[in-house]
């Protein structure tokens, strides 16, 4: 059974820095593109990043662009999300996904999310 | 504002049919594969249709996918009260060299 556990999240000041991790089980992680996927309370999905099996291609949306970095342990089979220069924005619950499509783009489709942690920004 | 269009809501009775539409321009769903995924109140996203009309297994045939030009569009039939959830659409936009998601539609049932 494929499992996704997001943790990390949790209450952070504006300008402050968080971690997320995402451990997957059931499936070998380094098969797969993996996506971090977004939701502020009462509103809808907001995609934020995405990695390739390898992890050399990163994609992130306009509005983290520069400040989260997506990455990825194959061997400890986690993905992770670093998130810098927090806003009150970026308050959601952020999603871990995997996507069977492994070719990422236009093929991408999310079969399998987490159950996500919350981050709240605010001081 | 999102990049794909949905209507914020749709209703109809038990057993009815309901149709969800998803609008988008050519960088979008014209020239990608769209899915749909269903949202229960206070759980993760679950999804329903990939590549414009398939079913992932598990997935009753009551929900079906299709795409015309630069619309999609999800329709559910034998309408049930566990079918009361919020729905969205999803592309690739290759002008943005993003995922997109509609804004959702809230599902009703009578």
């Amino acid at each position: 059974e494929v499992q996704l556990v997001e943790s990390g999240g949790g209450l952070v000041q504006p300008g402050g820095s968080l971690r997320l991790s995402c451990a997957a089980s059931g499936f070998t992680l380094s098969y797969y593109w993996m996506h971090w996927v977004r939701q502020a309370p009462g509103k809808g999905l907001v995609w934020i990043s995405h990695i390739d099996s390898d992890g050399s291609i990163t994609t992130s949306a306009d509005p983290v662009k520069g400040r989260f970095t997506i990455s990825r342990d194959n061997a400890k089979n986690t993905l992770y999300l670093h998130m810098d220069s927090l806003r009150a924005e970026d308050t959601a619950v952020y999603y871990c996904v995997r996507d069977p499509s492994a070719r990422g783009g236009s093929w991408a489709y999310f079969q399998d999310w987490g159950q996500g942690t919350l981050v709240t920004v605010s001081s | 504002q999102s990049v794909l269009t949905q209507p914020p809501s749709v209703s109809a009775a038990p057993g009815q049919k309901v149709t969800i539409s998803c609008s988008g321009s050519n960088s979008n769903v014209g020239n990608s594969y769209v899915s749909w995924y269903q949202q229960l109140p206070g759980t993760a996203p679950r999804l329903l249709i990939y590549d414009n009309n398939k079913r992932p297994s598990g997935i009753p045939d009551r929900f079906t996918g299709s795409k015309s030009g630069t619309s999609a569009t999800l329709g559910i039939t034998g309408l049930q009260t566990g079918d009361e959830a919020d729905y969205y659409c999803e592309a690739w936009d290759s002008s943005l060299s993003a995922v997109v998601f509609g804004g959702g539609t809230k599902v009703t049932v009578l």
